[in-house]
Protein backbone atom coordinates (compact mmCIF):
# COMPACT_ATOMS: atom_id res chain seq x y z
CA UNK A 1 0.00 0.00 0.00
CA UNK A 2 0.88 3.45 -1.06
CA UNK A 3 1.89 5.65 2.27
CA UNK A 4 1.86 9.62 2.09
CA UNK A 5 3.96 11.18 5.10
CA UNK A 6 3.37 14.97 5.25
CA UNK A 7 5.19 17.50 7.38
CA UNK A 8 4.73 19.50 9.49
CA UNK A 9 1.87 18.70 11.31
CA UNK A 10 1.83 21.79 12.83
CA UNK A 11 3.30 25.32 12.22
CA UNK A 12 2.93 28.89 13.25
CA UNK A 13 3.11 31.71 10.83
CA UNK A 14 2.52 35.13 9.95
CA UNK A 15 0.02 36.78 7.71
CA UNK A 16 2.37 37.83 4.78
CA UNK A 17 5.22 34.59 5.59
CA UNK A 18 5.79 32.17 2.67
CA UNK A 19 4.51 28.86 3.67
CA UNK A 20 5.76 25.28 2.72
CA UNK A 21 4.29 22.13 3.46
CA UNK A 22 5.85 18.63 2.41
CA UNK A 23 3.99 15.63 1.56
CA UNK A 24 6.47 12.03 0.55
CA UNK A 25 5.14 9.06 -0.90
CA UNK A 26 6.59 5.47 0.14
CA UNK A 27 6.45 4.76 -3.81
CA UNK A 28 6.30 6.52 -6.81
CA UNK A 29 3.03 8.24 -8.10
CA UNK A 30 4.18 10.15 -11.12
CA UNK A 31 2.44 13.44 -10.50
CA UNK A 32 -0.63 12.25 -8.62
CA UNK A 33 -1.39 14.08 -6.02
CA UNK A 34 -3.81 16.83 -4.37
CA UNK A 35 -4.12 18.80 -1.72
CA UNK A 36 -7.07 20.17 0.34
CA UNK A 37 -7.95 23.00 2.61
CA UNK A 38 -10.26 22.34 5.62
CA UNK A 39 -11.59 24.92 8.15
CA UNK A 40 -13.09 23.49 11.40
CA UNK A 41 -16.89 22.40 10.70
CA UNK A 42 -16.60 22.29 6.97
CA UNK A 43 -15.79 19.50 4.17
CA UNK A 44 -12.32 19.68 2.53
CA UNK A 45 -11.91 22.09 -0.65
CA UNK A 46 -9.35 21.46 -3.36
CA UNK A 47 -6.76 23.50 -4.14
CA UNK A 48 -4.51 21.81 -6.56
CA UNK A 49 -4.81 18.29 -8.61
CA UNK A 50 -2.28 16.92 -10.52
CA UNK A 51 0.30 18.61 -8.48
CA UNK A 52 0.96 21.46 -9.87
CA UNK A 53 -2.78 22.32 -11.42
CA UNK A 54 -4.60 25.28 -9.87
CA UNK A 55 -8.33 24.74 -9.03
CA UNK A 56 -10.56 27.27 -10.90
CA UNK A 57 -11.11 29.98 -8.28
CA UNK A 58 -7.88 29.33 -5.94
CA UNK A 59 -5.96 32.15 -5.34
CA UNK A 60 -2.51 32.48 -7.23
CA UNK A 61 -0.82 32.74 -3.88
CA UNK A 62 -0.98 28.74 -3.41
CA UNK A 63 0.95 26.34 -5.52
CA UNK A 64 2.14 23.17 -5.62
CA UNK A 65 4.67 21.40 -7.00
CA UNK A 66 6.78 18.08 -7.19
CA UNK A 67 6.65 13.85 -8.72
CA UNK A 68 7.46 11.00 -8.12
CA UNK A 69 7.49 10.49 -4.42
CA UNK A 70 8.04 14.46 -3.20
CA UNK A 71 5.62 17.23 -3.32
CA UNK A 72 5.43 20.65 -1.88
CA UNK A 73 2.11 22.86 -1.11
CA UNK A 74 3.62 26.31 -1.60
CA UNK A 75 1.59 29.41 0.17
CA UNK A 76 3.59 32.45 -0.88
CA UNK A 77 1.71 35.03 1.44
CA UNK A 78 -0.21 33.87 3.63
CA UNK A 79 -3.53 35.83 4.30
CA UNK A 80 -6.04 35.62 7.14
CA UNK A 81 -8.29 33.36 5.55
CA UNK A 82 -5.89 30.45 4.82
CA UNK A 83 -5.11 29.46 8.56
CA UNK A 84 -6.73 26.15 8.29
CA UNK A 85 -5.37 22.43 8.12
CA UNK A 86 -4.21 21.25 4.91
CA UNK A 87 -3.96 17.57 3.54
CA UNK A 88 -2.24 16.13 0.66
CA UNK A 89 -4.04 12.92 -0.96
CA UNK A 90 -3.04 10.55 -3.35
CA UNK A 91 -6.17 9.66 -5.55
CA UNK A 92 -5.57 6.16 -6.91
CA UNK A 93 -6.06 4.56 -3.52
CA UNK A 94 -7.41 7.61 -1.69
CA UNK A 95 -4.56 7.98 0.78
CA UNK A 96 -4.68 11.06 2.84
CA UNK A 97 -1.28 12.94 4.47
CA UNK A 98 -1.91 12.97 7.95
CA UNK A 99 -3.04 16.85 8.16
CA UNK A 100 -0.84 19.71 8.59
CA UNK A 101 -2.28 22.80 11.14
CA UNK A 102 -1.44 26.24 10.04
CA UNK A 103 -1.75 28.43 12.92
CA UNK A 104 -1.63 32.18 13.33
CA UNK A 105 1.81 32.85 15.54
CA UNK B 1 -24.05 24.65 -9.70
CA UNK B 2 -22.15 21.10 -9.35
CA UNK B 3 -22.91 19.78 -6.18
CA UNK B 4 -23.72 16.45 -3.36
CA UNK B 5 -25.79 17.26 -0.44
CA UNK B 6 -26.03 14.67 2.43
CA UNK B 7 -28.97 13.72 4.67
CA UNK B 8 -28.66 14.83 8.39
CA UNK B 9 -27.22 14.01 11.58
CA UNK B 10 -28.12 10.57 13.03
CA UNK B 11 -28.07 9.29 16.55
CA UNK B 12 -27.16 5.43 16.58
CA UNK B 13 -26.86 2.52 19.76
CA UNK B 14 -24.16 0.60 19.32
CA UNK B 15 -24.27 -2.62 17.00
CA UNK B 16 -27.37 -0.51 15.29
CA UNK B 17 -26.79 0.46 11.66
CA UNK B 18 -26.46 3.58 9.41
CA UNK B 19 -27.20 4.95 6.30
CA UNK B 20 -26.35 8.00 4.60
CA UNK B 21 -27.21 9.13 1.72
CA UNK B 22 -25.48 11.73 -1.04
CA UNK B 23 -27.67 13.42 -3.82
CA UNK B 24 -25.33 14.60 -6.69
CA UNK B 25 -27.36 17.44 -9.28
CA UNK B 26 -25.93 19.56 -11.94
CA UNK B 27 -23.56 16.93 -13.76
CA UNK B 28 -24.64 13.68 -15.21
CA UNK B 29 -24.41 11.27 -11.81
CA UNK B 30 -22.97 8.14 -13.64
CA UNK B 31 -20.13 10.18 -14.97
CA UNK B 32 -18.16 10.66 -11.85
CA UNK B 33 -16.98 7.96 -8.54
CA UNK B 34 -18.38 8.74 -5.51
CA UNK B 35 -15.99 8.11 -2.94
CA UNK B 36 -16.54 7.89 1.08
CA UNK B 37 -14.12 8.99 3.75
CA UNK B 38 -14.62 9.99 7.73
CA UNK B 39 -13.05 12.11 10.18
CA UNK B 40 -13.67 11.96 13.88
CA UNK B 41 -13.34 15.08 15.63
CA UNK B 42 -9.64 16.35 15.87
CA UNK B 43 -8.10 13.73 13.75
CA UNK B 44 -7.39 13.32 10.02
CA UNK B 45 -9.18 12.30 7.04
CA UNK B 46 -10.23 8.52 6.52
CA UNK B 47 -10.82 7.02 2.85
CA UNK B 48 -13.83 3.99 3.47
CA UNK B 49 -14.08 3.46 -0.04
CA UNK B 50 -15.74 4.44 -3.75
CA UNK B 51 -18.55 2.86 -5.74
CA UNK B 52 -18.96 3.74 -9.86
CA UNK B 53 -22.59 5.05 -10.26
CA UNK B 54 -22.70 3.91 -13.60
CA UNK B 55 -22.09 0.14 -13.04
CA UNK B 56 -22.61 -0.22 -9.23
CA UNK B 57 -19.11 -1.53 -8.88
CA UNK B 58 -17.45 -0.59 -5.41
CA UNK B 59 -13.98 -0.87 -3.75
CA UNK B 60 -13.92 -0.37 0.14
CA UNK B 61 -10.68 -0.19 2.40
CA UNK B 62 -9.75 -3.40 4.10
CA UNK B 63 -10.97 -1.74 7.68
CA UNK B 64 -14.04 -1.32 6.48
CA UNK B 65 -14.33 -4.88 4.44
CA UNK B 66 -17.72 -6.82 5.77
CA UNK B 67 -19.17 -3.69 7.28
CA UNK B 68 -19.75 -0.60 4.87
CA UNK B 69 -22.22 -1.19 1.54
CA UNK B 70 -22.28 1.61 -1.07
CA UNK B 71 -25.48 1.26 -3.34
CA UNK B 72 -26.85 4.35 -5.55
CA UNK B 73 -30.04 4.77 -7.16
CA UNK B 74 -29.50 6.48 -10.41
CA UNK B 75 -33.31 7.64 -11.01
CA UNK B 76 -32.68 10.18 -8.47
CA UNK B 77 -28.75 10.50 -8.59
CA UNK B 78 -28.36 9.60 -5.05
CA UNK B 79 -25.42 7.32 -3.38
CA UNK B 80 -25.56 5.61 0.07
CA UNK B 81 -23.26 4.24 2.45
CA UNK B 82 -24.42 2.07 5.15
CA UNK B 83 -22.36 1.03 8.23
CA UNK B 84 -23.20 -2.01 10.42
CA UNK B 85 -22.34 -3.02 13.93
CA UNK B 86 -21.86 0.69 14.60
CA UNK B 87 -19.34 0.99 17.77
CA UNK B 88 -18.34 4.20 19.99
CA UNK B 89 -15.60 4.48 17.03
CA UNK B 90 -17.50 5.41 14.50
CA UNK B 91 -18.43 8.54 16.02
CA UNK B 92 -17.33 11.10 13.06
CA UNK B 93 -17.97 13.20 10.15
CA UNK B 94 -18.93 11.09 7.23
CA UNK B 95 -17.85 12.87 3.55
CA UNK B 96 -18.66 11.82 0.52
CA UNK B 97 -16.85 13.15 -3.05
CA UNK B 98 -17.17 13.15 -6.59
CA UNK B 99 -14.35 11.41 -8.86
CA UNK B 100 -10.87 10.18 -7.74
CA UNK B 101 -9.52 14.04 -7.38
CA UNK B 102 -12.27 14.66 -5.25
CA UNK B 103 -12.82 17.95 -6.53
CA UNK B 104 -16.51 18.66 -4.95
CA UNK B 105 -17.85 17.30 -1.57
CA UNK B 106 -20.57 16.73 0.16
CA UNK B 107 -21.33 19.13 3.56
CA UNK B 108 -20.71 16.09 5.96
CA UNK B 109 -23.19 13.95 8.20
CA UNK B 110 -22.70 13.66 11.78
CA UNK B 111 -22.69 10.26 13.16
CA UNK B 112 -23.23 10.03 16.72
CA UNK B 113 -22.80 6.18 18.43
CA UNK B 114 -23.61 6.31 21.77
CA UNK B 115 -25.48 4.07 24.57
Amino acid sequence: DIQMTQSPSSLSASVGDRVTITCRASQGIRNDLGWYQQKPGKAPKRLIYAASSLQSGVPSRFSGSGSGTEFTLTISSLQPEDFATYYCLQPETWTFGQGTKVEIK
Amino acid sequence: QVQLVQSGAEVKKPGASVKVSCKASGYTFTSYDINWARQATGQGLEWMGRMNPHSGNTGYAQKFQGRVTMTRNTSISTAYMELSSLRSEDTAVYYCARGSWGDVWGQGTTVTVSS
